[in-house]
């Protein structure tokens, strides 16, 4: 049963950077036909798309947030990493790493990890 | 990119059936998506994918319960019997071109 675990901090400073790590277990993050992405959701609010990378590295970002974001894989560790530079109150959100598939047309996120709550105060 | 539109809420009895929708933009109506429930306090489970022909697959150990249907830019997700826990909130879920998107959400509420 494939697993998806976000650690980081959960406060961070205005205008510093989050970074937090998704560590996937019962599957291999360089298996073919699998993306893996990270997704937010302020308290109260919807589901937002931050980004997507595949294990060799290719990456896409949403547009709104392309200017502050980087996504990085480490496959010896099985893990993919998300930064999110000059955060403001603004980014305070649950944060989801998730899974993508990837056949027959078909691109949707299939398994996704507990989530994590980042606060961003002073 | 793709639009999804969503409506902000439903109601339905314990034991009835209810049919949620999601709209795609006109310009991405043959389009794909996937449904995904958000139970209160929990993290997101993916419950199916659902094609424009109203084909769809179900993840694992999802109820029978659940369907799936389309019409034109319209994407059903039905689930009938309704039982308490399936009072959550319901997103929809498409992509083009490398890029994700996801309706507002539907929170659906069983009476």
């Amino acid at each position: 049963q494939l697993q998806l675990q976000e650690s980081g901090p959960g406060l961070v400073r205005p205008s510093e950077t989050l970074s937090l790590t998704c560590t996937v277990s019962g599957g291999s993050i360089s298996s073919s036909g699998y993306y893996w992405g990270w997704i937010r959701q302020p308290p109260g609010k919807g589901l937002e798309w931050i980004g997507t990378i595949y294990y060799s590295g290719s990456t896409y970002y949403n547009p709104s947030l392309k200017s502050r974001v980087t996504i990085s894989v480490d496959t010896s560790k099985n893990q993919f990493s998300l930064q999110l530079t000059s955060v403001t109150a603004a980014d305070t959100a649950v944060f989801y790493c998730a899974r993508h598939v990837s056949y027959s047309g078909a691109r949707h996120l299939d398994y996704w990890g507990q989530g994590t709550l980042v606060t961003v105060s002073s | 990119q793709p639009v999804l539109t969503q409506s902000s809420s439903a109601s339905a009895s314990l034991g009835s059936s209810v049919k949620l929708t999601c709209t795609l933009s006109s310009w991405h109506s043959s389009y794909i998506i996937a449904w995904h429930q958000q139970q209160p306090g929990k993290a997101p489970r993916y419950l199916m994918k659902l094609e424009s022909s109203g084909s769809y697959n179900k993840g694992s150990g999802v109820p029978d319960r659940f369907s799936g249907s389309s019409s034109g830019a319209d994407r059903y997700l039905t689930i009938s019997n309704l039982q308490s826990e399936d009072e959550a909130d319901y997103y929809c879920e498409t992509w083009d071109s490398n890029i994700w998107v996801f309706g507002g959400g539907t929170k659906l509420t069983v009476l």
